[in-house]
């Protein structure tokens, strides 16, 4: 079993609208979560960080789930640079050890 | 402005080749990865280090060794290049458990 699994996608939403994305961590021991983006051939740069208490960004909002242990990103108003692979990213209660989902492909359409 | 640079964006080896990935960062971290990117896979974790001459085998190890010798170099060798070590090969850099900054990626294609 993986240890953080998301939806590959793609989502094909258009300019303006609200999409929302999940993703399931197996290891309760997690400690830290993050929301990176990467753009086609370029490398992941964090998004956000997902606070216990959930945290806000502009039109970006994170949630964290721990007891279903999963953590979400809501993206409002979705933009044309907005298009791009989302990847969730868990930390163990080692900071050496980063979990990476596969990463969510989103698609914003005029 | 942090910064992780990778010593070559694309890379192509023969089958059996030695092949060296270096990565430099210039933030002064103690913690850096090296990983690899396949789709469909995500980044799995090849090697960290925590320190000079400290490393610890990630998910993936087989086929794969580094070195750290000073503690802005980390460099990702592969003994005997082979076809399945195609990928696209990510080092990176933090100081803790928070952010994690990325070099650009070196795209490997072994023949």
């Amino acid at each position: 079993r993986k240890e953080v699994e998301q939806d590959p996608g793609p989502f094909n939403v258009p300019e303006g609208a609200t999409v929302a994305f999940n993703c399931t961590y197996s290891n309760s021991a997690s400690q830290s979560f993050f929301w990176y983006r990467q753009d086609c051939r370029k490398e992941p740069k964090l998004l956000m960080s997902v606070y216990s208490s959930g945290n806000e960004d502009g039109r970006f909002t994170a949630q964290l789930n721990r007891a279903s242990q999963y953590i979400s990103l809501l993206i409002r108003d979705s933009k044309l640079s907005d298009s791009a692979t989302y990847l969730c990213v868990v930390n163990l209660y080692n900071f050496n050890k980063f979990y990476f989902g596969s990463g969510t492909k989103l698609n914003v359409k005029p | 402005d942090v910064k992780v640079t990778q010593s070559s964006r694309y890379l192509v080896k023969r089958t059996g080749e030695k092949v060296f990935l270096e990565c430099v960062q210039d933030m002064d971290h103690e913690n850096m990865f090296w990983y690899r990117q396949d789709p469909g896979l995500g980044l799995r974790l090849i090697y960290f280090s925590y320190d000079v001459k400290m490393k610890e085998k990630g998910d993936i190890p087989e086929g794969y060794s580094v070195s750290r010798e000073k503690k802005e170099r980390f460099s990702l060798i592969l003994e005997s290049a082979s076809t399945n070590q195609t990928s696209m090969y990510l080092c990176a850099s933090t100081l803790g458990p928070d952010t994690q900054y990325f070099g650009p990626g070196t795209r490997l294609t072994v023949l």
